[in-house]
């Protein structure tokens, strides 16, 4: 159980172009959600966290016009990352939970903007 | 400031061997959830163990155990019988209260060699 998945698993795009990462709770519904971003051999930053039909919080330095998270269902919530640019390049990871204080996380996105 | 510490970047372990990885925290909250994640090369998070601070026997999974000393405010972990597999970053990490943002270490490398 608590099987948390993520697509794509990698996508390229050019840059100025626009990107949505999918992550869905495939057993159990998920009140909330957490985006994070890995840079290579870091550990895991918070991005913003999402609750099913709430706008999402994002954390300090996060730009929300440019990491649009919508929290659509208890199973789905999305990441675009509008307008990419190099910069944006890293590993994206979302996460899941139901009510408790444990997250379940899904495979990751690796991201990278030519 | 709640934070969470690994003072181990790295670390290696010969096959079958014990190995303990240490993780101290930092928080004033008297309830919190503790948790070590694993994160091997295809960088899937994988929860490893939970342990609440309000119970005072240590958690187990298998293999894995945990030393936890709420006083001193130290959650370190036990792998028994390293396996090949075991090779990852683990991440010690904890919420505060009984529903929030997890807090992360900085991870530490495990090698097992054969």
């Amino acid at each position: 159980g608590a099987v948390v998945s993520q697509h794509p698993s990698r996508v390229i795009c050019k840059s100025g172009t626009s990107v949505k990462i999918e992550c869905r709770s495939l057993d159990f519904q998920a009140t909330t959600m957490f985006w994070y971003r890995q840079f290579p051999k870091k550990s895991l930053m918070l991005m913003a966290t999402s609750n099913e039909g709430s706008k999402a919080t994002y954390e300090q330095g996060v730009e929300k016009d440019k990491f649009l998270i919508n929290h659509a269902s208890l199973t789905l919530s999305t990441l675009t990352v509008t307008s990419a640019h190099p910069e944006d390049s890293s590993f994206y990871i979302c996460s899941a939970s139901l009510k408790t204080d444990t997250q379940y996380f899904g495979p990751g996105t690796r991201l990278t903007v030519l | 400031a709640q934070t969470v510490t690994q003072s181990q970047p790295e670390m290696s372990v010969q096959e079958a061997e014990t190995v303990t990885l240490s993780c101290t925290y930092d928080t004033s909250e008297n309830n919190y959830y503790l948790f070590w994640y694993k994160q091997p090369p295809s960088r899937q998070m994988i929860l490893v163990i939970r342990q609440e601070a309000y119970k005072q026997q240590n958690a187990t999974e298998n293999r894995f155990s945990v030393n936890f000393q709420k006083a001193a405010k130290s959650f370190s972990l036990k792998i028994s019988d390293s396996q090949l597999g075991d090779t990852a970053m683990y991440f010690c990490a904890f919420v505060p209260g009984s529903q929030g943002n997890l807090i992360f270490g900085k991870g530490t490398k495990l090698s097992v060699k054969p």
